[in-house]
């Protein structure tokens, strides 16, 4: 069945240093690919997202990356803060008639002053 | 702000009982999806709403059912409720691909 994978479950980098967390997907039909940042009891929040026929997105000090042919898809978060201390989830959807999102795991990030 | 509303932001109830969890999409968006986060289930779909029909269903319990009005809110009921319950539970609306979170409602069941 569909199922996303996510590594690490948990990173802690010191500020200033880069983070980077990686999913697998397992349906080959999946071409949209979402990162939320949700913080302690709040919604999660869309920060980045990148579709099949796009290979690398940045937006800032984020980036996705995409490898169709392996079926991974990585966030790169640059210059990390303090601010940036939140858990991280990936997603994966098929599209077309229905969007619905296949999550990962999650990953915790602390950034550490 | 995502745009997104949900109501209410906390319910504490006991098991055996039924609530309904009210969210309000982004204006303009057709689309209404409901997930469940649990610590032991993460991120969960649960089901889909696209101008008052049903688009798509997940791991829905038989106990929870939904419905999405000519307004385009929704409404994700949840009856017979037990411990296992307990959750987060996000409404997101969204227009194509991309999807926005409400602020979410914590159910509590005792």
């Amino acid at each position: 069945g569909e199922n996303v994978e996510q590594h690490p479950s948990t990173l802690s980098v010191q500020e200033g240093d880069s983070a980077v967390i990686k999913c697998t997907y397992s349906d080959s039909a999946s071409n949209y690919f979402p990162w939320y940042k949700q913080e302690l009891g709040k919604r999660p929040q869309l920060i980045i997202d990148i579709r099949s026929n796009v290979g690398e997105k940045k937006d800032q000090r984020i980036a996705v990356t995409l490898n169709k042919t392996a079926k991974h898809f990585s966030l790169h978060i640059t210059e990390t803060q303090p601010e940036d201390s939140a858990v991280y989830f990936c997603a994966a959807s098929i599209g077309g008639a229905t969007n619905k999102l296949i999550f990962g795991t999650g990953t915790l990030l602390a950034v550490q002053p | 702000d995502s745009g997104v509303t949900q109501t209410p932001k906390h319910l504490i109830t006991a098991t055996g009982q039924r609530v309904t969890l009210r969210c309000s999409p982004r204006s303009g968006d057709l689309s209404v999806y409901w997930y469940q986060q649990s610590l032991d289930q993460g991120l969960q779909f649960l089901i889909q709403y696209y101008n008052g029909e049903e688009r798509a269903k997940g791991n829905i319990l038989e106990r929870f059912s939904a419905q999405q009005f000519p307004d385009l809110h929704s409404e994700l009921n949840l009856s017979s409720l037990e411990l296992g319950d307990s959750a987060l539970y996000f409404c997101a609306s969204g227009y194509g691909d991309t999807q926005y979170f409400g602020p979410g409602t914590r159910l509590t069941v005792l």
